[in-house]
């Protein structure tokens, strides 16, 4: 089955530049897309289609795929971004697949 | 304003029913797939089922033959009846929207429903 691999944890200071990568075969194909989740709430969409911010989330979040690697890049990272990010991606026989998640801390 | 509302969870034995709802309000909600993802205790997420806006049923190699999506878009309504449920399903599950028609990933979701098989 496909999988969709991300690192367990990411730390950085505030104001730091936050990177949480995501690796898959399908990527250089499917779109990759990120979810924040916050302790206790329902995810929150914050790229899709590989780098297009909905409307709402802050400049900070961006995000790059190059091959099989998509980058979520938070640009001075705030305390308040501290949370769990998810990538999400399809494969090519339409499977949903969510990564593992990473632990995001900025402390 | 979209809002999916998520219903019907609580605690199962092993082995029984249960069926989720989540109705759904704020958007035409004919024209977009709509998904089920849970997410056990201190787990990640897992996509288990999509349904196209037309009745095309997806469902994730875990539950199936167990879980069933279904929706009814006279009542702008999501469903999911899972059966033998087993302690491995205990889980938030959360209902979501897709992005698009023809496009993958969710862009909203309900609050979440807990569901705990426990004897």
């Amino acid at each position: 089955s496909y999988e969709l691999t991300q690192p367990p944890s990411v730390s950085v200071s505030p104001g730091q530049t936050a990177r949480i990568t995501c690796s898959g075969d399908e990527l250089p194909k499917k779109y990759a897309y990120w979810y924040q989740q916050k302790s206790g709430q329902a995810p929150v969409l914050v790229i899709y289609e590989d780098f297009k911010r909905p409307s709402g989330i802050p400049e900070r979040f961006s995000a790059s795929s190059s091959g099989t690697v998509a980058t979520l890049i938070i640009s001075g990272a705030l305390v308040e971004d501290d949370a769990d990010y998810y990538c999400y991606s399809t494969d090519t026989v339409g499977h949903r697949v969510f990564g593992g998640g990473t632990k995001l801390t900025v402390l | 304003e979209v809002q999916l509302l998520e219903s019907g969870g609580g605690l199962v034995q092993p082995g029984g029913y249960l069926r989720l709802s989540c109705t759904a309000s704020g958007f035409a909600f004919t024209n977009f797939a709509m998904n089920w993802v849970r997410q056990a205790p201190g787990k990640g997420l897992e996509w288990i089922a999509a349904v196209s806006g037309s009745g095309a049923t997806y469902h994730a190699d875990s539950v199936k033959g167990r879980f069933t999506i279904s929706r009814d878009n006279s009542k702008n309504t999501l469903y999911l009846q899972m059966n033998t449920l087993t302690t491995d399903d205990t889980a938030v599950y959360y209902c979501a929207k897709d992005l698009g028609p023809g496009r993958s990933g969710f862009d909203y979701w309900g609050q979440g429903s807990l569901v705990i098989v426990s004897s």
